[in-house]
């Protein structure tokens, strides 16, 4: 089955600055690579996903890029903001039905 | 879109005391449903699936258990709390594992 990894657990950056968070999966398989934000005591909710017929995939200051190869994929958040601080999680597909998430990662947005 | 209708928001039970979660979904049919608990400051760890009408997967052997008795309803039980199933319980819709899944509001349960 799938496993997925993420890193880094917690991630403090300045305001303005950029922020990156990593994910690798094991199953070449895997097609499909969602990124979820989790604000405090509140539900996931999706923010991007890419397909693995891409590389990179661009939504105003978020960007998700995907090595196949390496089986990598990556969420960049640039000109971060206060209201970027959040849990992001990462996930893909273990088989048809099924979800396999990262553990997340605690961005800290300081102003 | 899909919404998906959680509750209670919040609930705090005695050890030893029954559960019952309930979540229903619209704004789509035949949906795959999921049950997630999220231990404080941690991830989402999967304790069951549904893709169907009483087609129950459980991922992580426990004393809770769920049903799916319609299309768009399913509930999460246990007979008798333990201390450990604290957390924050969160129903989730999709559509196959190659979609965006959906997540309700989730419950936050305390056993005391």
């Amino acid at each position: 089955g799938e496993n997925v990894e993420q890193h880094p657990s917690t991630l403090s950056v300045q305001e303005g600055d950029s922020a990156v968070i990593k994910c690798t999966y094991s199953d070449s398989a895997s097609n499909y690579f969602p990124w979820y934000k989790q604000e405090l005591g509140k539900r996931p909710q999706l923010i991007i996903d890419i397909r693995s017929n891409v590389g990179e995939k661009k939504d105003q200051r978020i960007a998700v890029t995907l090595n196949k190869t390496a089986k990598h994929f990556s969420l960049h958040i640039t000109e971060t903001q206060p209201e970027d601080s959040a849990v992001y999680f990462c996930a893909a597909p273990s088989g048809t039905y099924k979800y396999i998430f990262g553990t997340g990662t605690r961005l800290k947005v300081l102003a | 879109s899909q919404t998906i209708h959680q509750w209670p928001a919040t609930l705090v039970q005695p050890v030893g005391s029954p559960l019952s979660l309930e979540c229903t979904v619209e704004g789509t049919s035949n949906p795959n449903l999921y049950w997630y608990r999220q231990a404080a400051g941690r991830g989402l760890q999967l304790l069951f699936y549904s893709v169907g009408i009483g087609q129950i997967s459980s991922e992580v052997p426990q004393n809770l258990s769920a049903s799916r008795p319609q299309d768009r309803q399913f509930i999460l039980s246990s007979k008798k709390l333990l201390l450990s199933d604290s957390g924050f319980y969160l129903c989730a819709s999709g559509q196959g594992a190659r979609t965006e899944a959906f997540f309700g509001q989730g419950t936050r349960l305390t056993v005391v």
